[in-house]
């Protein structure tokens, strides 16, 4: 079975320094990974996703991704947090045999404190 | 939210109604998606649709029924056989296809509460 485990379900971090939100998954075959941003009461926005062989991936409003394949982690990285970066964060894998499914984590709360 | 539009964005139900929460998308996307969001369990999938006039359920369908009678719409109802129903619905949408980088679109979600 197809799995993304985020394992913080906060993360506290002042504004100006560097965040790191955490994600790993577990697939049997290739890993199609996302990352999403939630705001309160809204959809889910889209903000960067693993392509095989880009082990950084940058993405929307300056954050990054870190692919470690031996790890089989997809952390989300900013190099400097800004207070407009406080949401919800769901990482998520699509299943490599039934493209049309998409298993999500239980998503990581970020706090940016000024 | 790109071009997935949800209504209502609140809806109030009483305990043994049914009701139906609209999604209507204009991405011309073949998929289209209904998810739960529960505080601290992430996206649950309710069903999905690939093609008009088919959908196969997701992983807690129970109580809760679909249509898909045109490709830009996606309705779901959620019944009074569903004992929670409180929560936070989002419809998504993805264009089909074989590139397996292609990312989901949501809409705003419609806030379901039962009194």
């Amino acid at each position: 079975a197809q799995s993304v485990a985020q394992p913080e379900d906060q993360v506290n971090v002042a504004e100006g320094n560097p965040l790191t939100v955490k994600c790993t998954y577990s697939v049997s075959g290739n890993p199609y990974l996302f990352w999403y941003v939630q705001y309160p009461n809204r959809g889910l926005q889209f903000l960067l996703k693993y392509i095989t062989g880009d082990n950084l991936v940058k993405g929307s409003y300056g954050f990054e991704a870190e692919f470690n394949k031996s790890q089989t982690s997809f952390h989300l990285k900013k190099p400097s947090a800004l207070v407009s970066d406080s949401a919800l964060y769901f990482c998520a894998v699509r299943d490599p045999y039934n493209f049309n499914k998409f298993y999500f984590g239980s998503g990581t709360k970020l706090n940016v404190k000024p | 939210d790109g071009g997935i539009t949800q209504s209502p964005k609140y809806l109030f139900r009483k305990e043994g109604q049914n009701v139906t929460l609209s999604c209507e998308q204009n991405l011309n996307h073949d998929a289209m998606y209904w998810y739960r969001q529960d505080p601290g369990q992430g996206l649950r999938l309710i069903y999905y649709s690939q093609i008009v006039n088919d959908f196969q359920k997701g992983d807690i369908a129970e109580g809760y029924s679909v249509s898909r009678e045109k490709k830009e719409s996606f309705p779901l109802t959620v019944t009074s056989a569903q004992k929670n129903p409180t929560a936070f619905y989002l419809c998504a949408s993805l264009p089909l296809g074989t590139d397996p980088y292609n990312e989901q679109f949501f809409g705003p979600g419609t806030r379901l509460t039962v009194l």
